[in-house]
């Protein structure tokens, strides 16, 4: 089946540092990624859309300034949170999407991240 | 709004069945996901439903009723390693996927 891997799986950060987190798509080219998170207890919140080549769509109350995603091939996905705080530490995952249909999504482990 | 509701935690016994119900509110419809979700993992795909009926996969079945906004998922055979976090996604019109806030199962020996 389709495999996506995240990396780092954890990262601990000082607030006011940048964080960077990949998303990779291993045996398929995704057309589509797609960033969530989740804080815990809580259902995935859908942060943005990306597709490869264009912009990201943020959903609403989304700071696209504050976190950055960059689709730059049809395997990877990058989600930079920028001048990280502690209320960002959270657990954020990507799926990728086949394109061919569109309910296949698959998702990556995830990454925890503690801002300090 | 779109709201999806289910139980937020059910236990059940090892080696029985179990239903999780979901109810949904969506603006339009393109198919109900059940994702299965270990604690500290993200989410695996377990069914699509976008026909009313029954769909089964060994120990799992999910059910669809559209004119009622209504699914279940059924677990068979429950084992311990089937203790998770059930969760229920609905795809709108646009395509974009409205999940629920999950149902915590928990099997008791």
């Amino acid at each position: 089946g389709a495999v996506v891997s995240q990396h780092p799986s954890r990262v601990i950060c000082k607030s006011g540092t940048s964080v960077k987190i990949e998303c990779r798509s291993l045996d398929f080219q995704a057309t589509t990624m797609f960033w969530y998170r989740q804080f815990p207890k809580q259902s995935l919140m859908l942060m943005a859309t990306s597709n490869e080549g264009s912009k990201a769509t943020y959903e609403q109350g989304v700071e696209k300034d504050k976190f950055l995603i960059n689709h730059a091939s049809l395997t990877l996905s990058t989600l930079t949170v920028t001048s990280a705080h502690p209320e960002d530490s959270s657990f954020y995952i990507c799926s990728a999407s086949l394109g061919t249909e569109l309910y296949e999504q698959y998702f990556g482990p995830g990454t925890r991240l503690t801002v300090t | 709004g779109q709201n999806i509701d289910q139980p937020t935690e059910m236990t059940a016994t090892e080696g029985a069945i179990v239903q999780i119900n979901c109810t949904y509110q969506t603006s339009g419809f393109n198919g109900l996901f059940w994702y299965q979700q270990h604690a500290g993992e993200a989410p695996t795909f377990l069914s699509y439903n976008v026909l009313d009926g029954l769909e089964e996969k060994g120990r799992f079945s999910s059910f669809l009723s559209r004119s009622k906004g209504y699914s279940y998922l059924l677990l068979k055979e429950l084992q311990m390693k089937d203790s998770a976090s059930y969760l229920c996604a609905v795809m709108d019109s646009n395509y974009q996927l409205i999940w629920g806030a999950g149902t915590k199962l928990i099997i008791k020996p």
